[in-house]
This record gives structure tokens, C-alpha cells and sequence, in this order.
């Protein structure tokens, strides 16, 4: 079946950078797009970047210009590298696939979801 | 403040039903296909509801999805003790080219 395991997590002083991997088995995986949302804690999802299967990726605006989702199809695996982090990045970062293969459109269609790695912005 | 209003938190007794709102406005809700997903204690979201009220394999039908103009709805009949979580609405929004998420509402079955 369909899993998503998220690593790369930990603490990390304000200015720093830390990147986070997602690998993916059980799909064909060159043929989906991959998310990544955030959890802040106790608070709500925000959804933060997606890639699609042909490359093209798409950011929320508060971590344009920080942050870069990246793929590498051949390992299976879709990454967050995440530069400049402020306190307010702290977060439970979860990769999620899109369920559509080859779409070049973003819905709020997330399946299934990875169990998530804590990232800690503190000095 | 969440693009997507929801109340942030319901509760009901074991059988009863109980309806989550989700409030959005036309450059969201009102355009696209809303999507609806549960998070219990600890774990991961999981998807409930996609394109505004289909439901996955797996999912039992005591929970349906609909939607009326700017805002849908996320209904849960014959309430369990297991239906206790978290539930978060989302769509994506065409003003904000994002995809946005509703604050999140906290079921409590009593």
C-alpha cells in the first residue's frame, strides 16, 4: 500500500536551514504530484508547497524565496529544503500525495498523508 | 484567522448526528471542490470527504459531505466514541493561489 515517511526533522536556531525528505513507495511515484503542509503547535494545517510530476512547483507566500521543494524520481523521494527559518516555521511538516496522476492543477485533495517531522525554529 | 470559517469546536452523545460548517467565500468554496479530512489525537489527517462529497474506500457513509454556494458541510450520523478528533475543511482558492484550510473544528462526543 501507499506510504509516505517524512525525516530530516529537528531544532534549528532562527536564520538557519534544514531539509526534509519524504519517501515514497507502494505508486509509481514519477506520475504524482507531492505536497507538503504544516502544523504548527496546537494550531491548524497550513499548506505550504507542491511539485508537480512534470517539476513545476508552487509555494504559499509566506516561505517563497526560503523554502524549496524539490523531487528526485530515480530515489522515490520528494524534499523541503527550507533556508532563512523564523520562529513562526515551527511546525509538524507532513508530505502528502495528490491523488491525480499527471494533474497540472492544485486541489485541497490530499492522500494519503506521512506521519508528519517536527521542526523547531529556536535559538 | 483561517481563509475557511469554521466553529471551532461541536459535540454530541454516541448515536446522535451532528453537522460541521465550513464557511468560505466565491474565490474558494463557491468555485472549487471542497475537501474534508480528520485528524485524530496525535496522528496524521486523513481524508473523509473529496470533491465536496465522495467518500474513499474506507470511510464509513455515516459521514457525507455537501455544499451550497460559498459554504459546505460535513455531516457525522450515528455519533461514535472513535468520531472524537479533529475535522479541517479545504479547498483551493483562486485569490490567494493557494490552497486553504478551514481553522479546524473539535468534535467532543460526550
Amino acid at each position: 500500500q501507499v506510504q509516505l515517511v517524512e525525516s530530516g526533522g529537528g531544532v534549528v536556531q532562527p536564520g538557519g536551514s534544514l531539509r526534509l525528505s519524504c519517501a515514497a513507495s507502494g505508486f509509481k511515484f514519477s506520475d504524482y504530484g507531492m505536497h507538503w503542509v504544516r502544523q504548527a503547535p496546537g494550531k491548524g494545517l497550513e499548506w505550504v508547497a507542491f511539485i508537480q510530476s512534470g517539476g513545476n512547483k508552487y509555494y504559499t507566500d509566506s516561505v517563497k524565496g526560503r523554502f524549496t521543494i524539490s523531487r528526485d524520481n530515480s530515489k522515490n523521494t520528494v524534499f523541503l529544503q527550507m533556508n532563512s527559518l523564523r520562529a513562526e516555521d515551527t511546525a509538524v511538516y507532513f508530505c502528502a500525495k495528490d491523488p491525480r496522476p499527471t494533474v497540472t492543477t492544485i486541489t485541497g485533495w490530499f492522500d494519503p498523508w506521512g506521519q508528519g517531522t517536527l521542526v523547531t525554529v529556536s535559538s | 484567522q483561517s481563509v475557511l470559517t469554521q466553529p471551532p469546536s461541536a459535540s454530541g452523545t454516541p448515536g446522535q448526528r451532528v453537522t460541521i460548517s465550513c464557511s468560505g467565500s466565491n474565490s474558494n468554496i463557491g468555485s472549487y471542490y471542497v475537501y474534508w479530512y480528520q485528524q485524530l489525537p496525535g496522528t496524521a489527517p486523513r481524508l473523509l470527504i473529496y470533491r465536496d462529497n465522495q467518500r474513499p474506500s474506507g470511510v464509513p457513509d455515516r459521514f457525507s459531505g455537501s455544499k451550497s454556494g460559498t459554504s459546505a458541510s460535513l455531516a457525522i450520523s450515528a455519533l461514535r466514541s472513535e468520531d472524537d478528533a479533529d475535522y479541517y475543511c479545504a479547498a483551493w482558492d483562486d485569490s490567494l493561489s493557494g490552497v486553504v484550510f478551514g481553522g479546524g473544528t473539535k468534535l467532543t462526543v460526550l
